[in-house]
């Protein structure tokens, strides 16, 4: 069974500009959740989707969305990016209702703002 | 505000003994508590959970150990091998929230 993947894996942005990350969950998981890896705070959840529909989110600024689609892929968008969104961004899927011990991760992408 | 905190950014063991991660956390409405493993270049793997309901679980060389009355949890490696090198990141969940608690992560090393 394929694993969690994203793309683009790095990605290089400047200040003020925009960009948006893709997440393909593993085939029958419809939960899709991401995170923000950073040195000094470690993963910080930043919201779930499941159903196309956002169940939960963190405590992070409006300049981060995200949307899920039918076939359960999901994306994540920074507007507006600021140095300090560079980081590594996460997602994870399950099959919702299953605990985290069957949550799995992508590799992450490795956005960096200049 | 970290409500769980890994103290400790490194370790370094040699091969054979036991590690011990430690990690802390704040909020006592958190019943559920993970481990996870992670590679460089990859994503994070779960390794090992405890319900509050327990104070240990154990498996294989992996045993973690819960003090409630502490807020505070440990993560024990006996014997280490140097394939155990990489960054432990401890997390935390109270039952009906979807997301989860981590910790800034614990770099293993483990010399051979």
């Amino acid at each position: 069974k394929a694993g969690v993947t994203q793309t683009p894996r790095y990605l290089i942005k400047t200040r003020g500009q925009q960009v948006t990350l893709s997440c393909s969950p593993i085939s029958g998981h419809r939960s899709v959740s991401w995170y923000q890896q950073t040195p000094g705070q470690g993963l910080q959840f930043l919201f779930e989707y499941f159903s196309e529909t956002q169940r939960n989110k963190g405590n992070f600024p409006g300049r981060f969305s995200g949307r899920q689609f039918s076939n359960s892929r999901s994306e994540m968008n920074v507007s507006t990016l600021e140095l300090g969104d560079s980081a590594l961004y996460l997602c994870a899927s399950k099959v919702p209702g299953q605990g985290d011990n069957e949550q799995f991760f992508g590799p992450g992408t490795r956005l960096t703002v200049l | 505000d970290q409500q769980v905190k890994q103290n400790s950014p490194s370790l370094s063991v040699q091969e054979g003994r036991i590690s011990i991660l430690n990690c802390d956390y704040t909020n006592s409405m958190f019943d559920y508590f993970l481990w996870y493993k992670k590679y460089p270049a990859e994503g994070p793997t779960f390794l090992i959970s405890i319900s509050s309901i327990k104070d240990k679980n154990e498996d294989g060389r992996f045993t973690v150990f819960l003090n409630k009355s502490a807020k505070h949890l440990s993560l024990h490696i006996v014997p280490s091998q140097p394939g155990d090198s990489a960054v432990y990141f401890c997390a935390a969940r109270q039952t009906g929230a979807n997301n989860l608690f981590f910790g800034t992560g614990t770099r293993l090393t483990v010399i051979p």
